[in-house]
């Protein structure tokens, strides 16, 4: 089974709120991942965590705050988005194999994110 | 800096009407070619990894073959279901990290 879930499916947020979007996998993988896509663009990474630690964040801005509770869980907290933030954000897991890198990354079904 | 040109950006066939798409890459040291399929609104689903240079895979109508500057998805005989966005993506060998480079994508529409 190589099945990423993710919740919820749909979001709408004020620029005020915070909310957090959840990610879970059961495949025993150690490394997970969060994307940003926007329409006809592919996915652009935002963070990987790889045995619960935090080994990049690229560039991404503070109102993004990723969190990994333990080796199945990932989750994004949101605050005070801006209106460009809307895009599909994608999670992603992966095993990590020999020397310690990562192999193919798994996807998940994604959460739709509108910032009004 | 890693580079990955996916042609044509849209392709439109008839079913049945086999055809290629293309995945050009440039990567410093290449630790995997990964296919993906992108339905719209979903997140993608992977196809293959290839690793080396004459290395292929297939999965029912697709095959994927590596060489050292490109990579083709070949789809045979296509019905309206393989209509997707297929993504490519590259990762380079390095001691940490996983930075995959993705290509922009081939929107695939087949028509019955």
């Amino acid at each position: 089974d190589t099945e990423v879930t993710q919740t919820p499916k749909h979001l709408v947020m004020g620029m005020t709120n915070k909310k957090s979007l959840k990610c879970e996998q059961h495949m025993g993988h150690r490394a997970m991942y969060w994307y940003k896509q926007k329409a006809k663009k592919p996915p652009e990474l935002m963070f990987v965590y790889s045995y619960e630690k935090l080994s990049i964040n690229e560039s991404v801005p503070s109102r993004f705050s990723p969190e990994c509770p333990n080796s199945s869980l990932l989750n994004l907290h949101l605050h005070a988005l801006q209106p460009e933030d809307s895009a599909l954000y994608l999670c992603a897991s992966s095993q990590v194999g020999l020397a310690g890198l990562e192999e193919t990354q798994y996807f998940g079904p994604g959460t739709r994110l509108l910032v009004l | 800096e890693d580079q990955v040109t996916q042609s044509p950006e849209a392709l439109r066939l008839q079913e049945g009407e086999s055809s290629s798409l293309n995945c050009s890459y440039t990567v410093s040291g290449l630790r995997g070619l990964f296919w993906y399929r992108q339905d719209p609104g979903k997140g993608p689903e992977f196809l293959f990894t290839l690793y080396s240079a004459g290395e292929e895979k297939e999965k029912e109508r697709l095959k994927a073959t590596l060489t050292k500057k490109e990579s083709f998805l070949h789809i045979t005989a296509p019905k309206p279901e393989d209509s997707a966005t297929y993504l490519c993506a590259v990762r380079r060998k390095e001691t940490s990290g996983s930075r995959l480079t993705f290509g922009e994508g081939t929107q695939l529409t087949v028509n019955p």
